[in-house]
């Protein structure tokens, strides 16, 4: 069975810091995608990586890919508190259905 | 521009009663899917659909029942409602091979 894992789970950090989340899973797939979701809102397409070695950037946030390790990173840079909010992950599998990781909750003090 | 389009926002059942979550698409997606969100998970799919006529079952299909008569509409049955189906749910398109999934607002259910 397909699992998509994200880790952290919860990530509090600091205003101006970097931090990497990352997402791994468990079968073969070159289709990533990662989302941004507000509380009590729905979800925001961030970004969609479709191939090994994809990377793709907006602002201060980068995605990439790495369907040989399986893995798939979101990197944020110099966070500012507005991209508080819950990211998650998500793969396509060869059936064509989309499977989620659990989300990880990053909070931006100042 | 509407994109994904979910009814009811809101809804309180009682156990045992049956509904119908509606879901329309206006951007000619091929792919459909519902999913719930439950608190501290992330979403899971319960049915998905590669077009018109064809239909599928995900993690979590039962208790719920799909069809996809047309391209654009995706409802989301509940056949007799239990408690255990409260949940936030989401409806989602997107094209065939390359491109975002799009998500509805999300239909808030609650059953006592």
């Amino acid at each position: 069975e397909l699992k998509v894992e994200q880790n952290p789970l919860f990530l509090s950090m600091q205003e101006g810091k970097n931090y990497t989340i990352y997402c791994n899973y468990s079968t073969t797939s070159d289709r990533l995608y990662w989302y941004r979701q507000d509380p009590g809102k729905s979800l925001e397409s961030l970004f969609v990586l479709l191939s090994n070695g994809a990377v793709k950037q907006e602002g201060r946030l980068m995605a990439s890919l790495d369907t040989k390790a399986r893995l798939s990173t979101l990197h944020i840079t110099a966070a500012v508190h507005d991209l508080s909010a819950t990211y998650f992950c998500a793969v396509l599998t060869n059936n064509n259905d989309m499977r989620f990781g659990a989300g990880t909750r990053l909070t931006v003090k100042p | 521009n509407a994109g994904v389009t979910q009814t009811p926002k809101f809804q309180v059942l009682k156990t045992g009663q049956s509904m119908t979550l509606q879901c329309a698409q206006d951007m000619n997606h091929e792919y459909m899917s519902w999913y719930r969100q439950d608190p501290g998970m992330g979403l899971r799919l319960i049915h998905y659909s590669v077009g018109a006529g064809i239909t599928d079952q995900g993690e979590v299909p039962n208790g719920y029942n799909v069809s996809r008569s047309t391209t654009e509409d995706f409802p989301l049955r509940l056949l007799s409602a239990a408690p255990s189906q409260t949940s936030v749910y989401f409806c989602a398109s997107r094209p065939r091979y390359f491109g975002a999934q799009h998500f509805g607002d999300g239909t808030r259910l609650s059953i006592l």
